[in-house]
């Protein structure tokens, strides 16, 4: 079965300082790696994914990830954070089906900028 | 281009009530799955509907149950409605006959909050 971990509950970042958000996931093979955010009161939105090819992956918003097998983590990452970034973040693992997968998902990060 | 739009946003139930939320999806999507969320908690996959039938399941039970509409639109029902359903019940759905990739992205609605008193 997948699962995920996301260590940190809470972070605390300055307003312009850069970010790390970790992630850890197991899984029997490779799977799709996701990255959402959700505001107060909102839905999911989709940051950016991994499906294969380059384990960099870009994404919106200035947010990049880092899928690393070895460590089996896919780490979210953002050089310079703005306060519009304050939200709750979620790593979720895909399994490889060959349809649309469910998707397992961490019990996420929240995230707090200061001014 | 409307995204994915669930029905009603907020509801209040008492135990052993009956629930339907429903869930129109991202136009040209033909998949849609659920998503039961906890407060402080991930997002937890209730079941998958593509072509009318339910494609996959999570861990939950019979009192959960779907259904997909040719226009491929979705009911959630809850049936004898228990505190812990209180939840925020999210629908993603997904262009699942766009091949494998295109139908892992989803896109999610903001969900219906319902509290079960």
């Amino acid at each position: 079965a997948q699962s995920v971990t996301q260590p940190d509950i809470h972070i605390t970042v300055s307003e312009g300082a850069s970010l790390e958000l970790r992630c850890n996931y197991s899984y029997g093979a490779t799977p799709y790696l996701f990255w959402y955010v959700q505001s107060p009161g909102q839905g999911l939105q989709l940051l950016l994914k991994y499906f294969s090819g380059d384990t960099l992956v870009q994404g919106i918003k200035g947010f990049e990830a880092e899928f690393k097998r070895s460590q089996s983590s896919f780490n979210l990452r953002k050089p310079s954070v703005h306060w519009s970034d304050a939200a709750e973040y979620f790593c979720a693992v895909g399994a490889r089906t060959g349809t649309a997968s469910k998707l397992t998902f961490g019990t996420g990060t929240r995230l707090q900028v200061t001014l | 281009d409307a995204g994915v739009t669930q029905s009603p946003t907020h509801l209040i139930k008492t135990r052993g009530q009956q629930v339907t939320l429903r869930c129109s999806p991202k136009s040209g999507h033909d998949t849609v799955s659920w998503y039961q969320q906890a407060l402080g908690q991930g997002p937890q996959f209730i079941f998958q509907y593509y072509e009318e039938e339910e494609r996959q399941r999570g861990n939950f039970p019979d009192r959960f149950s779907g259904h997909q509409f040719p226009n491929y639109s979705s009911e959630l029902n809850v049936n004898a409605l228990l505190l812990g359903d209180s939840a925020l019940y999210l629908c993603a759905s997904s262009p699942g006959g766009r091949g494998e990739t295109g139908a892992n992205v989803l896109t999610f609605g903001a969900g219906s909050r319902l509290t079960v008193l």
